[in-house]
C-alpha cells in the first residue's frame, strides 16, 4: 500500500491564484513528520514546509500553509498568490519515528506538477 | 553557509561498470542520506549514515553501498552498473540526533548507465 498518495499528476494555476496541491498517507505511527519539498528543473529538492503529528496549529512559511486533517490523513499544501517562478515539481514526503530518532527515512508521493500560467 | 554539495552533477558510465559519487554536507550537519529518482520508482530511499554509521538501509541490492568518513562526508558506491540505474541520485543532510527536522538536499548527481 502507498504510504503517501498525491493524485493530482498534474495541475495547472492562473499567476497570483492560489492553489491546492493534495496529499494523503497511510501510517499507524502516533509521530510522524510530514513534509513538502519543491523540485524545479534544476533537480534539487528544496524544503517549503513542515507539520509535526502532534502539532495543533496548521504550519505556515510565508506563501506556503499546510492544511492538516489528522483525521482524514489529509497533508495538502496551499501556495497562495501563485509566481511564475514556483512552477515546478511538488512532493509531499513523511517521516515515521519520533523527530531527533535514529529512523530518518522519508518517504515520497510520486509528486504534482505544478505550471503556473501569465 | 554552504548547501550540500553533490559531485559529479553528471555522469554517463557503461553498464558492468561501477561508479562513486560523492556528497558533501552542511558544516556541522551529521547526518547524510542518500535517494534515487527515477521516472518510474520516484524517489526511494537508499541508506543513510550517522557519524561514520549506517543507522538505516532502503529495499536495494547489494550492488548499491556507501560509506561516510569522519569529516562527515559521504560517499555512494553502485557496482556492477545496469541500464537501470540510470537515475538521479540525491543526496540530503541534517543536524543529526535530536535536533532539525528537515533533510536539506543537494542538486544531485545524474547517472546516465549505457
Amino acid at each position: 500500500a502507498q504510504k503517501i498518495t498525491q493524485t493530482q499528476p498534474g495541475m495547472f494555476v492562473q499567476e497570483k491564484e492560489a492553489v491546492t496541491l493534495d496529499c494523503t498517507y497511510d501510517t499507524s505511527d502516533q509521530s510522524y513528520g510530514l513534509f513538502w519539498y519543491k523540485q524545479p528543473s534544476s533537480g534539487e529538492m528544496i524544503f517549503l514546509i513542515y507539520q509535526g503529528s502532534y502539532d495543533e496549529q496548521n504550519a505556515t512559511e510565508g506563501r506556503y500553509s499546510l492544511n492538516f486533517q489528522k483525521a482524514r490523513k489529509s497533508a495538502n499544501l496551499v501556495i497562495s498568490a501563485s509566481q511564475l517562478g514556483d512552477s515546478a515539481m511538488y512532493f509531499c514526503a513523511m517521516r515515521e519515528g519520533r523527530s531527533g530518532g535514529s529512523n530518518y527515512k522519508l518517504t515520497f508521493g510520486k509528486g504534482t506538477l505544478l505550471t503556473v500560467n501569465p | 553557509k554552504a548547501g550540500v554539495t553533490q559531485t559529479p552533477r553528471y555522469l554517463i558510465k557503461t553498464r558492468g561498470q561501477q561508479v562513486t559519487l560523492s556528497c558533501s554536507p552542511i558544516s556541522g550537519h551529521r547526518s547524510v542520506s542518500w535517494y534515487q529518482q527515477t521516472p518510474g520508482q520516484g524517489l526511494q530511499f537508499l541508506f543513510e549514515y550517522f557519524s561514520e554509521t549506517q543507522r538505516n538501509k532502503g529495499n536495494f541490492p547489494g550492488r548499491f553501498s556507501g560509506r561516510q568518513f569522519s569529516n562527515s562526508r559521504s560517499e555512494m558506491n553502485v557496482s556492477t552498473l545496469e541500464l537501470g540505474d540510470s537515475a538521479l541520485y540525491l543526496c540530503a543532510s541534517r543536524p543529526g540526533q535530536a535536533s532539525g527536522t528537515e533533510a536539506f538536499f543537494g542538486q544531485g548527481t545524474r547517472l546516465t548507465v549505457v
